[in-house]
């Protein structure tokens, strides 16, 4: 069974990068044809997908978010992280990892709160 | 990129099938037959109930079924139940991206 966690700081300066992280168990990060994302839900708000990292190392990302967004994979940790500069209170969230298969995302994270405050 | 539309709530009574539809357009919804289907209770992460337009996973009731038309997609939920009350969101693949719908809250009367 595919476990994610997500880690990270919950409090983020604006202006600042947001750095989080994504521990995999049950399964290896770089194995199949799979995908890996990243998704946020402001407070009260609905869904927003991030970017998403293909097994191979290849990335996408939300035309949104592009230009201050970093997806990035430590295969040797199985793990992967999300970097999201300048940020400011409208990035605050909560992110949450995920394994895709079909382009669903069948395996999520529990999710984790990133307020932006000064 | 612009979220897929989908009603902002809809209400049923026990027993009763009600349908969730996700608008998109000729470049996601339409294009592809990568529609899923999440399920959202509050304060819990999203939970996969419908893949590819139609494919449920083994672990999720039958009373759960997906279908598309055009740039539509749409998730029915029959013999509605009060742990049905929850938030659902559709979402797309398009392109190298995926899009979410702006999510739906369903009550149980």
């Amino acid at each position: 069974q595919l476990q994610l966690q997500e880690s990270g700081p919950g409090l983020v300066r604006p202006s600042e990068t947001l750095s989080l992280t994504c521990s995999v168990s049950g399964g290896s990060i770089s194995s199949g044809n799979y995908y890996w994302g990243w998704i946020r839900q402001p407070p009260g708000k609905g869904l927003e997908w991030i970017g998403s990292l293909y097994y191979s190392g290849s990335t996408y990302y939300n035309p949104a978010l592009k230009s201050r967004v970093t997806i990035s994979v430590d295969t040797s940790k199985n793990q992967f992280s999300l970097k999201l500069t300048s940020v400011t209170a409208a990035d605050t969230a909560i992110y949450y990892c995920a394994h895709t298969l079909a382009a669903a995302f069948d395996y999520w994270g529990q999710g984790t709160l990133v307020t932006v405050s000064s | 990129q612009s979220a897929l539309t989908q009603p902002a709530s809809l209400s049923g009574s026990p027993g009763q099938s009600i349908t969730i539809s996700c608008t998109g357009t000729s470049s996601d919804v339409e294009r592809y037959d990568l529609v899923s289907w999440y399920q959202q209770h509050p304060g819990k992460a999203p939970k996969l109930l419908i893949s590819e337009v139609t494919k449920r996973p083994s672990e999720i009731s039958s009373r759960f079924s997906g279908s598309k038309s055009g740039n539509t997609a749409s998730l029915t939920i029959s013999g509605l139940r009060s742990e049905d009350e929850a938030d659902y969101y559709c979402s797309s693949y398009a392109n190298r991206r995926w899009v979410f719908g702006t999510g739906t809250k369903v009550t149980v009367l």
